[in-house]
């Protein structure tokens, strides 16, 4: 089955900076989905990147605040950018292969 | 985008007893995903389920689609410590097929 490989796992981060994090995926995928899960909560979907195009984003979140990036049919990047206490969370990449969808494991971010 | 409101919201159990989750929607899913989510991981796909009354099993784990499909369940026998974890039911909707999840109900099987 496909893997992903999402990096880092964890980060503290001082408010106002920004993080960029990174998934891999070992084949080819059209579409790679990036959630939020705030502690103890469900994941709430961020975006979705399709190869070649912009991202496009859901309700509550902007380009400015997650700009992702998606140069090729295996990689992605979002950046949680000019950060607050507030986007303390973990951020999944996710992608459909055949089968079902499969998730990276996950960045724990903490804003101090 | 549809609400999917799962209960409980947590569940602490004993070892070797039997829980169920419930997962409801006041629209009819197209298809319902369950995925299991322990600390650290991304959530891990447990099953799909498609048509109206199915009922699917793995191992210790029966899931129900309810008839009208706005329904879904799922049911753990002797429950055990290593079922400990985020259960989540899913569905997958719009254009690209992103998926919106429930609320979540975390379990925790004490030994």
């Amino acid at each position: 089955s496909a893997v992903i490989s999402q990096k880092p796992s964890r980060d503290i981060c001082q408010r106002g900076t920004s993080l960029t994090i990174q998934c891999q995926v070992d084949s080819q995928v059209t579409m790679m989905f990036w959630y939020r899960q705030q502690p103890g909560q469900s994941l709430t979907l961020i975006a979705t990147a399709n190869q070649g195009s912009e991202a496009t984003y859901e309700s509550g979140f902007v380009i400015d605040k997650f700009p992702i990036s998606r140069p090729n049919l295996t990689f992605s990047t979002l950046t949680v950018s000019n950060m607050s206490p507030e986007d303390s969370s973990i951020y999944l990449c996710s992608f459909l292969p055949y089968g079902g969808y499969t998730f990276g494991s996950g960045t724990r971010l903490t804003v101090v | 985008t549809q609400l999917l409101e799962q209960s409980p919201q947590f569940l602490s159990i004993q070892e070797g007893e039997n829980l169920t989750v419930y997962c409801n929607s006041s629209s009819v899913f197209s298809s319902l995903q369950w995925y299991r989510q322990e600390p650290g991981e991304g959530p891990v796909l447990l099953v799909t389920v498609v048509t109206g009354g199915e009922v699917k099993k793995l191992k210790r784990l029966t899931f129900q689609f309810g008839d009208a499909r706005k329904d879904s369940s799922l049911h753990i026998t002797a429950a055990q410590p290593g079922d400990t974890g985020l259960y989540l039911c899913a569905e997958s909707s719009g254009s690209a097929r992103q998926l919106t999840f429930g609320s979540g109900t975390q379990l925790t099987v004490l030994p």
